[in-house]
């Protein structure tokens, strides 16, 4: 069975430094996994994925992650904070079977201060 | 510009009242999906259907209904046989094995 935790449900950093969004998954077959951005009041965007292909996935607005797969893990990186990258982020794992089966982290609230 | 459109972005109703909400994609995907999003929860399935006229449901999806009439459109109506109906709703579209893209939600509050 596939699972995803997300280690932190709320991190603060200050404008500037680095940006750290821990996600362990739990997959019986190699996954897919993606990270979702969400604005107060919007739905989710996309930031990036992983198929399979590069273990470390750019995204936009100059997020990363790299895929590790004897740690089971999906972090989510940013190199320097930016004021309008408060939010909260979804790590989301994809089972086989396409369409609908997506598991989705309780979140991770980032705020960044000035 | 292509996208999702959910309507309204609030709703207020009365406790027994069904209530539905909209969700259009002109994406052109064949996939829709409805979410529920409750504070510091990840988001659960509520329905989904891959073409039209056909639909399955979810995780959580008792006190919900919903029809595919059209490769657009993807109605859910909240019944009164849910329990517990104020929450977020998302609505969501795809193609086959590509990522979910996702309208701004509508925000339910039954009183």
């Amino acid at each position: 069975a596939q699972s995803v935790t997300q280690l932190d449900s709320h991190v603060s950093v200050s404008e500037g430094t680095p940006v750290l969004l821990r996600c362990n998954y739990s997959s019986s077959y190699s996954p897919s996994l993606f990270w979702y951005v969400q604005h107060p009041n919007k739905g989710l965007q996309l930031l990036l994925k992983y198929t399979s292909a590069a273990t470390l996935v750019k995204g936009i607005n100059g997020f990363e992650a790299e895929f590790k797969k004897s740690e089971t893990s999906f972090h989510l990186t940013k190199p320097s904070a930016h004021m309008s990258d408060a939010a909260e982020y979804f790590c989301v794992v994809s089972a086989p079977g396409g369409y609908n089966k997506l598991i989705f982290g309780a979140g991770t609230r980032l705020a960044v201060h000035p | 510009d292509g996208g999702i459109t959910q309507s309204p972005k609030y709703l207020f109703r009365k406790e027994g009242q069904n209530v539905t909400l909209s969700c259009e994609q002109n994406l052109n995907h064949d996939a829709m999906y409805w979410y529920r999003q409750d504070p510091g929860q990840g988001l659960r399935l509520i329905y989904y259907s891959q073409i039209v006229n056909d639909f399955q449901k979810g995780d959580i999806a008792e006190g919900y209904s919903v029809s595919r009439e059209k490769k657009e459109s993807f109605p859910l109506t909240v019944t009164s046989a849910q329990k517990n109906p104020t929450a977020f709703y998302l609505c969501a579209s795809s193609m086959e094995f590509s990522p979910l893209h996702f309208g701004n939600g509508t925000r339910l509050t039954v009183t």
